[in-house]
């Protein structure tokens, strides 16, 4: 599976958008990119995912680069309740991964009143 | 019933008891997975089961034996456990192996050994 970067922390205000952003340059065409967020004391709760077309359901929206190699979880009207380490996976249907998820470290957001 | 329900919440042993740690899922899905997570870190992949098999381990100590006795129940019993094996453990189910979506995580056991 294709490694991810993101930034380790990241603030945001209230009722703005929050824009997490994913590098993922070696990703290759039949990789998915996968976001999942853990809100403290919780499991990880799935958001979204996508392969090369923008995504959007009642949580969040997925911009994918045309080129794949980055990707943006946004996060419309981010509430206190966003407060989160979001991690951004990438990682192929099949092959030898096959039934894997690989968390990398994720991004801290704090969202501030 | 779209939840993953983990007991107990919160379990102390000693480096010579043994205990297990349960996990039940009504949502129908036929993966289950046991996640470690140690505090500030990712959880990390330790089993994998399918269809009540066994698919992947990733290289566990044997001090670790996970069980899948039915599809909706998946145990994980602990023997002989060291210090740092304490732990937040998450179980996680998919409607099907290989998905990448979809995941639901209960809410964990966290684990002090001493």
């Amino acid at each position: 599976d294709a490694k991810t970067t993101q930034p380790t922390s990241m603030d945001c205000a209230e009722g703005r958008a929050a824009n997490l952003p994913c590098n993922h340059s070696t990703i290759s065409g039949n990789e998915y990119v996968y976001w999942y967020r853990q809100i403290h004391s919780q499991g990880p709760q799935y958001i979204i995912h996508g392969l090369k077309n923008n995504e959007t359901n009642e949580m969040a929206s997925l911009i994918i680069t045309e080129d794949r190699k980055s990707s943006t979880l946004i996060l419309p009207h981010a509430t206190l309740r966003d407060t989160a380490v979001y991690y951004c996976i990438v990682r192929v249907a099949g092959g030898t991964s096959y039934g894997k998820l690989t968390f990398g470290q994720g991004t801290i957001l704090t969202v501030h009143p | 019933d779209t939840e993953v329900t983990q007991t107990p919440k919160h379990l102390v042993m000693g480096m010579t008891n043994k205990k297990s740690l349960k996990c039940e899922q009504h949502m129908g899905h036929r993966a289950m997975y046991w996640y470690k997570q140690k505090a500030k870190k990712p959880p990390e992949l330790m089993f994998v089961y399918s269809y009540e098999k066994l698919s992947i381990n990733e290289s566990v100590p044997s001090r670790f034996s996970p069980e899948c006795p039915n599809s909706s129940l998946l145990n994980l019993h602990l023997h002989a456990l060291q210090p740092e094996d304490s732990a937040l453990y998450l179980c996680a189910s998919s409607q099907v192996l290989g998905e990448g979506y979809g995941y639901t995580f209960g809410s964990g056991t966290r684990l002090t050994v001493v």
